[in-house]
C-alpha cells in the first residue's frame, strides 16, 4: 500500500531553516511526483510546489520563490523540502503528497503532516 | 496566480440532506480541477479529480461536475462521516492553488 512518512515535530527559531523529509513506499518513486501542502493554524491550504520524482523538475508557489528547495533521493525514496529565513507565519502542518498523471496531475496520496512552529 | 473561490464557506446541513458547493475560477481551468476532503487533524482526502471522476473508494453519493470557471460538487445525501471542510483545487496552470475552503457542519 502505498505510504508517505513524514518526519517529526519542529521547533525554529525566526530566521532559522527546517528541512522536511517524507520517506515513500508502496509505489515506485520515479513514476510520480511528490507536493508540498501547508496549513496554519486554523487555515486552509497552501500549495507550496512540486518536485518531479523522474527528473527532479520542480515548480514553486510564487511566494515561496527564493525560501524554498524541494529534492529527491531515488535511491532512498525520499523527497525533503527546506524553508530558509523562517518567520512566524510559516508555523504551520507541512504534508506531502503523491502526485499522479492522469491528464493532467492530481495529488492521490498524502503523508501525515509535520508541525512546525517558528517562535523565538 | 490562478484564484479559486468556494462558495459558501460554511454550511449547515443535517444527515440525509442533498449539498452542493460552488468553486470557481479566476480564468478557465478547463477540467483541470480536483476536490478534496479533510477532516479535524487529518490530511485531505481526494474526492474527485479531473472535475467528475470518482476517486476509487469514494462513495458514489459523491459528485463533480463544471467545466471552465464554474464547478460544483454534489452529495446526494449527506451521511455523519461527511461533516469535514471541502477544498477544490486547480491544476491548470505550473502554479497550482486551492481554494479557502468550504466547511460542512450539521444542523
Amino acid at each position: 500500500q502505498v505510504q508517505l512518512v513524514q518526519s517529526g515535530a519542529e521547533v525554529k527559531k525566526p530566521g532559522a531553516s527546517v528541512k522536511v523529509s517524507c520517506k515513500a513506499s508502496g509505489y515506485t518513486f520515479t513514476s510520480y511526483g511528490i507536493s508540498w501542502v501547508r496549513q496554519a493554524p486554523g487555515q486552509g491550504l497552501e500549495w507550496m510546489g512540486w518536485i518531479s520524482g523522474y527528473n527532479g523538475n520542480t515548480n514553486y508557489a510564487q511566494n515561496l520563490q527564493g525560501r524554498v528547495t524541494m529534492t529527491t533521493d531515488t535511491s532512498t525514496s525520499t523527497a525533503y523540502m527546506e524553508l530558509r529565513s523562517l518567520r512566524s507565519d510559516d508555523t504551520a502542518v507541512y504534508y506531502c503528497a503523491r502526485v499522479f498523471y492522469a491528464g493532467m496531475e492530481v495529488i492521490d496520496y498524502w503523508g501525515q503532516g509535520t508541525l512546525v512552529t517558528v517562535s523565538s | 496566480d490562478i484564484q479559486m473561490t468556494q462558495s459558501p464557506s460554511s454550511l449547515s446541513a443535517s444527515v440525509g440532506d442533498r449539498v452542493t458547493i460552488t468553486c470557481r475560477a479566476s480564468q478557465s481551468i478547463s477540467n483541470y480541477l480536483n476536490w478534496y476532503q479533510q477532516k479535524p487533524g487529518k490530511a485531505p482526502k481526494l474526492l474527485i479529480y479531473a472535475a467528475s471522476t470518482l476517486q476509487t473508494g469514494v462513495p458514489s453519493r459523491f459528485s463533480g461536475s463544471g467545466s471552465g470557471t464554474d464547478f460544483t460538487l454534489t452529495i446526494s445525501t449527506l451521511q455523519p462521516e461527511d461533516f469535514a471542510t471541502y477544498y477544490c483545487q486547480q491544476t491548470y496552470t505550473t502554479l497550482w492553488t486551492f481554494g479557502q475552503g468550504t466547511k460542512v457542519e450539521i444542523k
